[in-house]
């Protein structure tokens, strides 16, 4: 099993420019998220979706949009990068929540600059 | 919203020697706190998770402890070794499914 994989790994963007992050999981899981991870501030959610065909906002949504047309597949788009967009972002993915308390699983993360 | 503390500043300590790392948290006791290990440029990766209602949770040289009074969670890594070096984030569940991440501690152990 791969887990959780995230393309790109890194990208440069121009003020303005747009681009869709993916995030790709074969575990079947239901929960999906997306964080981005800045220095001092530790990982804040912007996106989540809790099964196929559903979003939700987390934390720091502006800016950012998602899609999860498929159960494997959770899109996070910029439509108009700004600087600061400038982040690490990484994918997440859990059963689905429960009293056990699920263990979420993450990728290997996107770099992006925005310039 | 709740929140969770962590020590922001670097953790040294020699190999062989217990390391302790804190996370504080606000408000109400969530349900469990999670603790996760994280290397330079990669994931975080999932270590060990303990209940409210449970003390001490041990996992081969990892020791999580649970104090509701104190609101207080507590990582051990005991006869530590340099590969144990990374940064450690705690986490709790805000709502039905959001995560709160502390900013987390980075540990060094020195050889």
């Amino acid at each position: 099993n791969a887990g959780v994989t995230q393309t790109p790994k890194f990208r440069v963007l121009k003020t303005g420019q747009s681009m869709t992050l993916l995030c790709a999981q074969d575990m079947n899981h239901e929960y999906m998220y997306w964080y981005r991870q800045d220095p001092g501030m530790g990982l804040r959610l912007i996106h989540y979706s809790v099964g196929e065909g559903t979003t939700a906002k987390g934390e720091v949504p502006d800016g950012y949009n998602v899609s999860r047309l498929k159960k494997q597949n959770f899109l996070l788009g910029l439509e108009s990068a700004a600087p600061s967009q400038t982040s690490v972002y990484f994918c997440a993915s859990s059963r689905g929540q429960g009293v056990t308390g699920e263990t979420q699983y993450f990728g290997p993360g996107t770099r992006l600059l925005v310039l | 919203s709740q929140k969770i503390e962590q020590n922001s500043e670097a953790l040294n300590i020699q190999e062989g020697k217990t390391a302790t790392l804190t996370c504080n948290y606000t408000n109400y006791s969530p349900a469990y706190l999670q603790w996760y290990r994280q290397d330079p440029g990669r994931g975080p990766v999932f270590l060990l998770l303990i209940r409210e209602n449970e003390k001490e949770k041990r996992k081969e040289r990892l020791k999580v402890t649970f104090d509701t009074t104190l609101k207080q969670s507590l990582f051990h890594i005991t006869a530590s070794q340099p590969a144990d070096s990374a940064t450690y984030l705690c986490a709790r569940l805000e709502g039905t499914y959001k995560y709160i991440f502390g900013t987390g501690t980075r540990l060094k152990v020195l050889a």
